[in-house]
């Protein structure tokens, strides 16, 4: 079946970088973008981009250009989040969501919760 | 950007009553929004699609419908897996826009 797991929660401090990672299996990875959704504590979902994982090319909302990269390791069917430097503001559970042409966003991942304090 | 407003925010239901949750957009995107329930912890499912498809898998309790801007998730006989929360997701035009999310809770 479909899965997206991504990897573990993870306790940062300003100015660290943290690396998560999505792994997919159940279908070829390079036929569906991968896409990264942030949630908050308390607050709404927002949408940060995604990558062509055929080509390798990301492409990223406004809010989300700078301190975050988007990166496959396609071999091992795998998309990956960095952000450096980290802020209190990057505090969140990040998603990957798979699009499909015919559905949208059909399945996520659970999501992985990033604590970012000193 | 589509801004996408949902309502109610939270809702109080009993088990077996008919359960109405409404997105509205701020411009018109054609059938492209869908609806998901989230339970705490877990991943988001995938309820309805285009705006009224059902997803495979996917209880009949759940439909979708749509008239102009305005977008409704109805749960015609609320069960107890049904309590969490729900989100719609416009995927017309990038920025990708969420509603704000209705908890769905037990009366």
């Amino acid at each position: 079946q479909i899965q997206l797991v991504q990897s573990g929660p993870e306790l940062k401090k300003p100015g660290e970088s943290v690396k998560i990672s999505c792994k997919a299996s159940g279908y070829t990875f390079t036929d569906y973008a991968m896409h990264w959704v942030k949630q908050a504590p308390g607050k709404g979902l927002k949408w940060m981009g995604w990558i062509n994982t055929y080509t390798g090319k990301p492409t990223y909302a406004d809010d989300f250009k700078g301190r975050f990269v988007f990166s496959l390791e396609a071999s091992a069917s795998t998309a990956n989040l960095q952000i450096s430097n980290l802020k209190n503001e990057d505090t969140a559970t990040y998603f990957c969501a798979r699009r499909s042409s015919r559905i949208g966003f059909d399945y996520w991942g659970q999501g992985v919760m990033v604590t970012v304090s000193s | 950007d589509i801004q996408v407003t949902q309502s109610p925010s939270s809702l109080l239901a009993s088990l077996g009553e008919r359960v109405t949750i409404t997105c509205q957009t701020s411009q018109s995107i054609s059938n492209n929004l869908n609806w998901y329930q989230q339970k705490p912890g877990q991943a988001p499912m995938l309820l309805i699609y285009y705006a009224t498809s059902l997803q495979t898998g996917m209880t009949s309790r759940f439909s979708g419908q749509y008239s102009g801007r305005s977008f409704t998730l109805t749960i015609t006989s609320l069960e107890p897996e049904d309590i969490a929360n729900y989100f719609c997701l416009q995927h017309y035009s990038a920025p990708y826009t969420f509603g704000a999310g209705t908890k769905l809770e037990l009366k």
